[in-house]
Parts: C-alpha cells; structure tokens; sequence
C-alpha cells in the first residue's frame, strides 16, 4: 500500500467511450500528477496539479482533460481516444518542499487499452 | 536537450558485482534528485533520494550528487538478481508556478548469475 490509490487498475475502451481514471492519496500531499508510460517509452509527464492548481500542461491532445477537486484526489478524463493512447497511466503525489522531502510515491497505474 | 539524460542500457552486471547508473540534468535551478526502481508491468518505487553535494548510503546502495557537473548517479553494491529492473533518475524542479518532477528514461539493469 502506497497510499496513492488509482482505480481502475484495467480498462478497455473503445474509441467513442467516454471514460475516467481516478487517483486518491491519503499522504496529505499537495502535488499531484499524471504521468503516461508506453510500452518501450519514458514516462511522460502530462499534467501536474499545485494546491488543486493545474501547473503544468505538457502538450497533451485535448481527449485527455485532467480535474482536481481538491489536493486529495485527481480524475483524469477520456473521450474519443485513439488506439496509441494504450498505455500505462501513473498517478503520483508529492509533498510541498517547505514542508518536507518532495519526493513522488506513485499509485499501481491503471493498463489502458484503447480498441 | 533533453531535460534528465541516462543511458537506456542494458547493462549487464555479474552477481555480486557493484552496478554504477549514471544521470544528468539541464536545468541547474534542480533541487532534489531521487532514484526509482521500477520492475516490468510496475509502478515506480523511490529507492533513494538526495539534495546536498557528495554521497550518501542506505544500506547497498549509495548515490552520489555532483551540482557543479550536473550528474548524480546510483551505485549498487554486491548486485542481485533481484535488483534486475529498470531504474530511474528524477529530477525535482520548484518553478514559478508550482512543483515539477521530472523523469529520465530509465537505464534497465540486468544482474546475471
């Protein structure tokens, strides 16, 4: 248990669903992120939230469209994805550095599949 | 270039022999350096992290910070099978507008018997 909990851990879709990933931490950090990794590939950073701020945007087609209600939890939603997307989605959390070590504890990552 | 550089290997260590994973970095702002090991089908998970110049120890592993040459990088002792995996370099950024962890592509280490 990491405490950064993502669901789901699987999902098939197809390339007119709408769907969403979840990712909830229990560690009281105020950083999240959303990092893609592709088979064979570095993982990507796609967005990362701030105090519940969208900080970073790196260059990512607009299907994906990421949301934090609040520090605690963040959603990543996806519509009309394309069969390169199949990837493995990683949510991370970090702490603020004025209030302690900053390094990121990821979730299990949910195995997209784009069909 | 690219902001967190290794080299994707793979590197092939004998068992019991020391492993050396090397990083470097563009931004010279970096504050804090961390090392993941992630294994096939895993998530990453942190092994060590440093912010201050010179070495540091935890156990078999030790990494080494150079701010000035912008390189850090992780030494494993008395190498495992087990430690066969992917390990990679993240490199922490405060900017303006917030945290930015930032991640090389990974070296994959193979520990052979």
């Amino acid at each position: 248990e990491t405490g950064v909990t993502q669901t789901p851990r699987h999902l098939v879709m197809g390339m007119t669903n709408k769907k969403s990933l979840k990712c909830e931490q229990h560690l009281g950090h105020n950083a999240m992120y959303w990092y893609k990794q592709s088979a064979k590939k570095p993982l990507e950073l796609m967005f990362v939230y701030n105090f519940k701020e969208q900080t970073e945007n790196n260059s990512v087609p607009s299907r994906f469209s990421p949301e934090c209600p609040n520090s605690s939890h963040l959603f990543l939603h996806l519509h009309t994805l394309q069969p390169e997307d199949s990837a493995l989605y990683l949510c991370a959390s970090s702490q603020d550095p004025g209030q302690g070590s900053t390094e990121a504890f990821f979730g299990q990552g949910t195995r997209l599949t784009v069909v | 270039q690219k902001e967190v550089e290794q080299n994707s290997g793979p590197l092939s260590v004998p068992e019991g022999a020391i492993a050396s994973l090397n990083c470097t970095y563009s931004d010279r702002g970096s504050q804090s350096f961390f090392w993941y090991r992630q294994y096939s089908g895993k998530s990453p998970e942190l092994i060590m992290f440093i912010y201050s110049n010179g070495d540091k120890e935890d156990g078999r592993f030790t990494a080494q910070l150079n701010k000035a040459s912008q390189y850090v990088s992780l030494l494993i002792r008395d190498s495992q099978p087990s430690d066969s995996a992917t390990y990679l370099c993240a490199v922490y950024l405060l900017t303006g507008g917030g945290n930015k962890l930032t991640f090389g592509t990974g070296t994959q280490l193979k520990v052979e018997l």
